[in-house]
């Protein structure tokens, strides 16, 4: 079946440094992606979404690029702060109401 | 958490008890899901509906059942816990089929 996988379970920045979270899909057909942030003990909060129909799109002080080619998207986070060490999740959304999650990224931000 | 309040936030309970967890939305959203957090699977789907009285099930329904008889409610019924129901569940709500989901806070249940 279809699968969505993040490539690193955790990622160590320096804060104030530029964040790249990736992930990888298996679905060739898959049109619609979403990027979540979840905070410890808290429910995932929606970032930014992206849709096939484009290659960037750019929220505050985030940016996701999708390449459908190699089937790949991340998030950049610009100068990251204290405030952004979460768990990331992307999201494959095929219109089903059905979404595929990854395993999520550990983002870990040292002052 | 985009209008969206999940209770209990916590419970702890008994194998073989019946458990029924609630979800309730102020956005007056068509589609609410049921969703499972697990360490080594993510988040995976539970059951969903879309709509008063119509529900389906998710990529993990066994031992689950579901109701929803009013727009804004949206119950999650473990008719005889289980240890492996030992989870966090959250509720998550959309406008349409289509549409970004927005989650709750968060149920943490404990089966012992």
């Amino acid at each position: 079946g279809e699968s969505v996988g993040l490539h690193l379970p955790t990622l160590s920045v320096q804060e104030g440094d530029n964040s790249i979270i990736n992930c990888a899909y298996s679905n060739s057909a898959s049109d619609y992606f979403i990027w979540y942030k979840q905070e410890s003990g808290k429910g995932p909060q929606f970032i930014i979404d992206i849709r096939s129909n484009m290659d960037k799109r750019q929220g505050q002080r985030v940016t996701v690029l999708l390449n459908k080619t190699v089937k790949h998207l991340s998030l950049q986070i610009a100068a990251t702060q204290p405030g952004d060490s979460a768990v990331y999740f992307c999201a494959d959304h095929p219109y089903t109401g059905k979404l595929i999650f990854g395993q999520g990224t550990t983002l870990q931000v040292k002052p | 958490d985009a209008g969206i309040t999940q209770s209990p936030r916590h419970k702890v309970t008994e194998t073989g008890t019946p458990v029924t967890l609630r979800c309730h939305q102020t956005e007056n959203h068509r589609y609410m899901y049921w969703y499972r957090q697990d360490p080594g699977h993510g988040l995976r789907l539970i059951h969903y509906s879309y709509g008063v009285k119509d529900t389906d099930k998710g990529e993990v329904s066994d031992g689950y059942s579901v109701s929803r008889s009013k727009t804004e409610d949206f119950l999650l019924t473990l008719e005889s816990a289980t240890s492996s129901q030992t989870s966090v569940y959250f509720c998550a709500i959309s406008e349409s089929v289509t549409d970004t989901q927005y989650f709750g806070p968060g149920t943490r249940l404990t089966v012992l």
